[in-house]
Parts: structure tokens; sequence; C-alpha cells
């Protein structure tokens, strides 16, 4: 079965640019989150989606936003691209959040 | 004061050994916890969740949950050089499973 896919996998953009992150999650998981890290830290919530429908925020500035498509496939936003916005974006699905969430293998984003 | 900290190591131990991972969590209605294991430039992959208070065991892996004292801890039996990673400890406190927050991770080396 395919886990987590990310695309693309790297990713180098100007400041100020925007830049669209993809993600499909398995079979069958409706719920998508999206993650940055940062070297050194742990992940960062940013969105949570189910059934196509905004569950849960982080705090991240209106510059990012997301969206989950029908096929429970789901888009990551963001605009305005800042040097500090460089990080491994990760990507993951679920079929019971509350039993745990599978990563995919991230976009890794430069900002120069 | 940070929502999960952990120490942020590098924990070394000798292989053979059992390492002891420990994680605190500032928020008392936290209902989930994951351990998550993530090796250099990969992303994180889910290897225990936990509860209820008490031990849960799964193969060489341990974890441990004390809610009264906020803590919840990962013992690694039988350490192997392949068990070296950054360990992540996740806790959740809505049943959704909507925004996990990460500790930092503690590095772990076992040694040959």
């Amino acid at each position: 079965d395919a886990g987590v896919t990310q695309s693309p996998t790297h990713l180098i953009k100007t400041r100020g640019q925007h830049v669209t992150l993809r993600c499909s999650p398995i079979s069958g998981h409706k719920s998508v989150s999206w993650y940055q890290q940062v070297l050194g830290q742990g992940p960062q919530f940013i969105f949570q989606y189910y059934e196509k429908e905004e569950r849960g925020r982080g705090n991240f500035p209106d510059r990012f936003s997301a969206r989950q498509f029908p096929n429970y496939s789901s888009e990551l936003n963001v605009n305005a691209l800042l040097l500090g916005d460089s990080a491994l974006y990760l990507c993951a699905s679920s079929l019971e959040p509350v039993r745990g969430y599978t990563f995919g293998s991230g976009t890794r984003l430069t900002v120069v | 004061q940070k929502e999960v900290e952990q120490n942020s190591g590098p924990l070394s131990v000798p292989e053979g050994a059992i390492a002891s991972l420990n994680c605190t969590y500032s928020d008392r209605g936290s209902q989930s916890f994951f351990w998550y294991r993530q090796y250099s430039g990969k992303s994180p992959e889910l290897i225990m969740s936990i509860y209820s208070n008490g031990d849960k065991e799964d193969g060489r892996f341990t974890a441990q949950l004390n809610k009264a004292s906020q803590y919840v801890s990962l013992l690694i039996r039988d350490s192997q050089p392949s068990d070296s990673a950054t360990y992540l400890c996740a806790v959740t406190r809505d049943n959704y499973g909507q925004n996990f927050v990460f500790g930092p991770g503690t590095r772990l080396s076992v040694l040959p």
C-alpha cells in the first residue's frame, strides 16, 4: 500500500513568492494534518482537516492556508514567503486521528 | 513553560542496555500520548501510543504514563545501534486528535 505521498520533495523559492505543497493521504484516511519542522526542533502543528473541513489551526500567520479536496488529498499554500519559512513541511494522515498519524516524507522548502 | 518538554540529549547508551527517554507536558487536559522515532533526514515514524496510566509494552518498547505527574516515558530494552535516532514525544488533548503538540525530541545514540 502506498503511504502518505508529498510533492515536491525539494523546493527553492525566493522571498515574497508563493508556494503550494501537495499531499495524498493513505487510501481510506480522511484526516490530514500539516506540520512545519525546523532543523533541531519537533514538528509544529499548522492545520488539520477532516472530511474536507478545517478542524484545527496552529499558531501560524494568515499567509498560511490549506484545503482538502473531495478525494481527501490536501494542499498547503504559503504566500509572501519569508526566509524563516525555510523548513521541512510534513503532511500526515490518519484513519482515526486519536490513534496517531502516519507522516509523509516531507517537502524541504528553502527560501532564499 | 513549554507545552511538551524533553531533554535534547544526546543520550548515549551501550548496545544491549536499556534506554530511558522522558517527556513532561503542561496541559492537564491531555488525553493521548505518542512516541515517534525520527531518523536523520527522515520523517517521524509512530512507534507507541498510550492513553491510560500505567505501562504499555510492544516488543522491546515500553511506554509509561503518569497523568498525575504529567509525565510519559519510553523505555527501549536491549538497545541496538539501529535505535539511534531522535525520539519525539507528542500529546493531544482532544478526542479528534487535533493539534498534536510535539516536544523538541531527544537524540539517542546507541554505541556498539
